[in-house]
């Protein structure tokens, strides 16, 4: 299993600015993924990170608008650059240890005004 | 890519019928299909899973069947408690793994007394 911290829980941001999310597990992993879930919605993966190298982004998510961090095989950060209100979602990242069962953080709520 | 439906968006039962959920996927090399719950504010959990070279697989009140020829699978629950009560979403990988999963867009179940 793993258990995952994410920081912020929520924010309120405006229009143009940027956060920054951070996402800590507490075992090693070689790999991270950020998902983001729009209300109401479904989860679709924005970019997966891997430690040593740069991260591997989705069709329609690009390092621009997304850049990601890996600094070591326990952390990771995903910015939401230059915000729009249609950025509002919860951003969530995920692992996968054991190869068997992807576990979640808590999910960041964003709220772009 | 890969892309996945998932049937009903919304359903309601009553408390000990059953429940189905039902998801089809497009890719043939996809080969890994999770099942998670997602209660209101919550991060999404595993409930039940299975690969490719399983047709059916159960635990306790919950089933998942896959018909690979089909490419389609789908969740059961028996005997339905109102903590049943979630988002459930299916999702689909080809890497045999939880990494880079593809997701269904959700059904949101209601147990009613």
């Amino acid at each position: 299993s793993a258990v995952i911290s994410q920081k912020p829980s929520r924010d309120i941001c405006q229009r143009g600015t940027s956060l920054t999310i951070q996402c800590q597990v507490d075992s090693q992993v070689t790999m991270m993924f950020w998902y983001r879930q729009q209300p109401g919605q479904s989860l679709t993966l924005i970019a997966t990170a891997n430690q040593g190298s740069e991260a591997t982004y989705e069709s329609g998510f690009v390092i621009d608008k997304f850049p990601i961090s890996r600094p070591n095989l326990t952390f990771s950060t995903l910015t939401v650059s230059n915000m729009s209100p249609e950025d509002s979602s919860i951003y969530l990242c995920s692992v996968d240890p054991g190869h068997t069962e992807a576990f979640f953080g808590q999910g960041t709520r964003l709220t772009v005004v | 890519g890969e892309n996945v439906e998932q049937h009903p968006s919304t359903l309601s039962v009553q408390e000990g019928d059953s429940a189905v959920i039902k998801c089809t996927y497009s890719d043939s090399a996809s080969n890994y299909f999770p099942w998670y719950k997602q209660e209101l504010g919550k991060r999404p959990q595993l409930i039940i899973d299975i690969r490719s070279n399983v047709g059916e697989k159960k635990d306790q009140r919950i089933a998942v069947t896959l018909n690979k020829t089909a490419k389609h699978f789908s969740l059961h629950i028996t005997e339905t408690q109102p903590e049943d009560s979630a988002v459930y979403f299916c999702a689909a990988s080809m890497s045999g793994t939880a990494s880079k999963l593809t997701f269904g867009t959700g059904t949101r179940l209601q147990v009613t007394l």
